[in-house]
C-alpha cells in the first residue's frame, strides 16, 4: 500500500524558514518523480515544485522560485521542501504527491499524502 | 506563466449530465488530468491522459479533448459527485505544472 506521510509543518514568523519532509513507503521510491502541492485555506490547489526520480530535473512555481528548494534522498525514501523567506501568502496545507512517471513535467499525480499545515504569521 | 481556465461553478440536477471545461493553449500538446476533491479530503485522480479512467473510478466519469479545451463529463450525476474538480497540465516545455482554478460542482 502506497503511503506518503508529511511532517514539519507548524507556525512560523514571516521571513523565517521551515523544512517539510515526506516519508514514502509501499513503492519503489527512486523510480518516480515527486511533487509538493499546496492549498491555502478556502482556496484552490497550487503546484509548488516537482523533482524527477534522480533529481536531474527540478521545477518550481514562480511564486516560490528562489525561496523554496525541493530535494530527495532515495536511500531514505524521503522528499523534502526547504522553505526560506516565508510570507503570509505561503500559509497553506502542503501535500506531498507521487508522480506516475519518472519525470516531473506532466503532473500525473497518482497518490497524495494527507498534508501538513504551514502557518506564516507574526 | 501558463494558465488553465475553468468555470468557477457548475450546477446540475441529480441524474443529469455535468460537463466541466478547462482551457489552455498547450493542451493540444500536453495531457490533462482531472482531480476530485471533497471537503476535508485530499484530491483523487478521476481522469488521466485526457480520457483514461483509473481503476475504481465509476464509468460515469469520462474525459475528452478538442484543441485547447479538455472536458470532464459526469453522466448521471450522483449526490456523492458534489465536489471541487481541478484540471492539471503542464506548459509546452514541461517546465511548469499548473492547476486550473477549480470548479465547484453542485448537485441540485
Amino acid at each position: 500500500e502506497v503511503q506518503l506521510v508529511e511532517s514539519g509543518g507548524g507556525l512560523v514568523q514571516p521571513g523565517r524558514s521551515l523544512r517539510l519532509s515526506c516519508a514514502a513507503s509501499g513503492f519503489t521510491f527512486d523510480d518516480y518523480a515527486m511533487h509538493w502541492v499546496r492549498q491555502a485555506p478556502g482556496k484552490g490547489l497550487e503546484w509548488v515544485s516537482g523533482i524527477s526520480w534522480n533529481s536531474g530535473s527540478i521545477g518550481y512555481a514562480d511564486s516560490v522560485k528562489g525561496r523554496f528548494t525541493i530535494s530527495r534522498d532515495n536511500a531514505k525514501n524521503s522528499l523534502y521542501l526547504q522553505m526560506n523567506s516565508l510570507r503570509a501568502e505561503d500559509t497553506a496545507l502542503y501535500y506531498c504527491a507521487k508522480d506516475a512517471r519518472d519525470d516531473y513535467g506532466e503532473g500525473y499525480f497518482d497518490y497524495w499524502g494527507q498534508g501538513t499545515l504551514v502557518t506564516v504569521s507574526s | 506563466s501558463y494558465e488553465l481556465t475553468q468555470p468557477p461553478s457548475v450546477s446540475v440536477s441529480l441524474g443529469q449530465m455535468a460537463r466541466i471545461t478547462c482551457s489552455g493553449e498547450a493542451l493540444p500538446k500536453k495531457y490533462a488530468y482531472w482531480y476530485q476533491q471533497k471537503p476535508g479530503q485530499f484530491p483523487v485522480l478521476v481522469i488521466y491522459k485526457d480520457s483514461e479512467r483509473p481503476s475504481g473510478i465509476p464509468e460515469r466519469f469520462s474525459g475528452s479533448s478538442s484543441g485547447t479545451i479538455v472536458t470532464l463529463t459526469i453522466s448521471g450525476v450522483q449526490a456523492e459527485d458534489e465536489a471541487d474538480y481541478y484540471c492539471l497540465s503542464a506548459d509546452s516545455s514541461g517546465t511548469y505544472v499548473v492547476f486550473g482554478g477549480g470548479t465547484k460542482l453542485t448537485v441540485l
